[in-house]
Formats: structure tokens, sequence, C-alpha cells
């Protein structure tokens, strides 16, 4: 069964810190990995978006990693801000999948003052 | 604001009922998604269409159906309501068929309550 899984599962970090929340899959093939910020009660919104073929993409203080051999993605945020509370999921789209995305759960970030 | 609108924000109703979400897509996008997150679950794809035909299914249940109109605005209907229906509903829409490397731009959603 194809699966996104996260981890952690939720994250407090203080504000100026860094993290790197983690994405492992089995979907296989696929044709691209996404990175979403969704806040509270709110859509998701579009951080970054990598083919099987790239290694890492950024946008901003977020930088995205894929490892296609070891199916495994990070999200790294450099200098968090308050403002970055909130669920960052990772969604693959399986190969001719009709843009199917398969969701992960996410991982729920706190950034503390 | 990603442009893409969904209507009504809240939706309280019983069990047993119906309700219809309406669902307006960013100007030039011709397909429309639908998707559910359950409390504290991952979103779920329901369903997609694209200009106006279905495109692609994925976990909607029988009491669920969806059309997407000649503007291209859609609506996802919901009948013989659950508890366990209650959820936020979300729409995306992009400009491709789904074939593609194309973004999906999310709508604000509809937080449907089933008492």
């Amino acid at each position: 069964k194809n699966q996104v899984e996260q981890s952690p599962q939720s994250l407090i970090i203080l504000e100026g810190k860094n993290c790197t929340l983690q994405c492992n899959y089995t979907v296989s093939p696929f044709s691209n990995l996404r990175w979403y910020k969704q806040d509270t009660g709110r859509g998701p919104v579009s951080l970054t978006i990598m083919t099987f073929s790239e290694n890492t993409k950024s946008n901003g203080r977020y930088t995205a990693t894929l490892d296609a051999d070891t199916k495994q993605s990070s999200l790294h945020i450099t200098a968090s801000q308050l403002s970055d509370s909130a669920s960052y999921i990772c969604v693959v789209t399986p190969s001719g999948g009709y843009n199917k995305l398969i969701f992960g759960a996410g991982t729920r970030l706190a950034v503390h003052p | 604001d990603s442009g893409v609108t969904q209507t009504p924000k809240h939706l309280i109703t019983a069990t047993g009922q119906r309700v219809t979400l309406r669902c307006s897509p960013r100007s030039g996008d011709l397909s429309v998604y639908w998707y559910q997150q359950s409390l504290d679950q991952g979103l779920q794809f329901l369903i997609q269409y694209y200009n106006g035909e279905e495109r692609a299914k994925g976990n909607i249940l029988e009491r669920f159906s969806a059309q997407q109109f000649p503007d291209l605005h859609s609506e996802l209907n919901l009948s013989s309501l659950e508890l366990g229906d209650s959820a936020l509903y979300f729409c995306a829409s992009s400009v491709g068929g789904g074939r593609d490397y194309t973004e999906q731009f999310f709508g604000p959603g509809t937080r449907l309550t089933v008492l």
C-alpha cells in the first residue's frame, strides 16, 4: 500500500532556532513530492515541489531535500519565526496518478518566543 | 488568498440529512479536486473533475457525489450524513488535468459538523 509517513508527530522549538522535519514514503514509482504548510483550520499552502530527479528545492527559509533511493525527504526550516507555527505536510504523487496526491499526517510545529 | 473560494465556511446539520458544498476554482483553472480532512488525520483525496468531466476517483463514499458545471464551479453533495462525516472539506484547483507537474491551490475549506 502506498504510504507517506512523517516524523516527528509534533515539535516545539524556540524562535530563531532551526529544525528538520522528516518524511518517508513507499509510493513507487512517483512523479513528485511536495511539502505544504497548513495553518490550523485553513487550506494547505505549497512550499516546495520536487520531481523524482531533483535533490533539493528552496523557498526562502524553507529547504526541502529528496533522496529517491532511500525514499526519504526532509524539510529544513531556518531561523524559525512565530508565524512558522503550523502543520507541515509531505505529499507524494504516484506516477500516472492524475494528481491523486497521497498526504502524510503532518508534523505539527509550535514555535515559542 | 489562493483564489479558490468555498461556501459555506461552516455547516451544522443532523444525521441523515443532505448537504451541498460549493467551490469556485481560480480563474483559468480547469481542474477541481475535493479532499476530506477528519480530526487529526491527513487529507484524503475524494474526487477530481477536469473541464466538466470526472478525471479521478479516490476514497469517496457512495453517499457522496460531485459535479463540475460549465462555468467550472463544482459542488460536492453529501447525503445520509453520519457522525463520522464531520470533517473539513477542502477544494483545490489547478490549471492542468493531472498528468503533468501541476500545482494545486487549496481553498479555505468548509467545516461540516454532523450532530
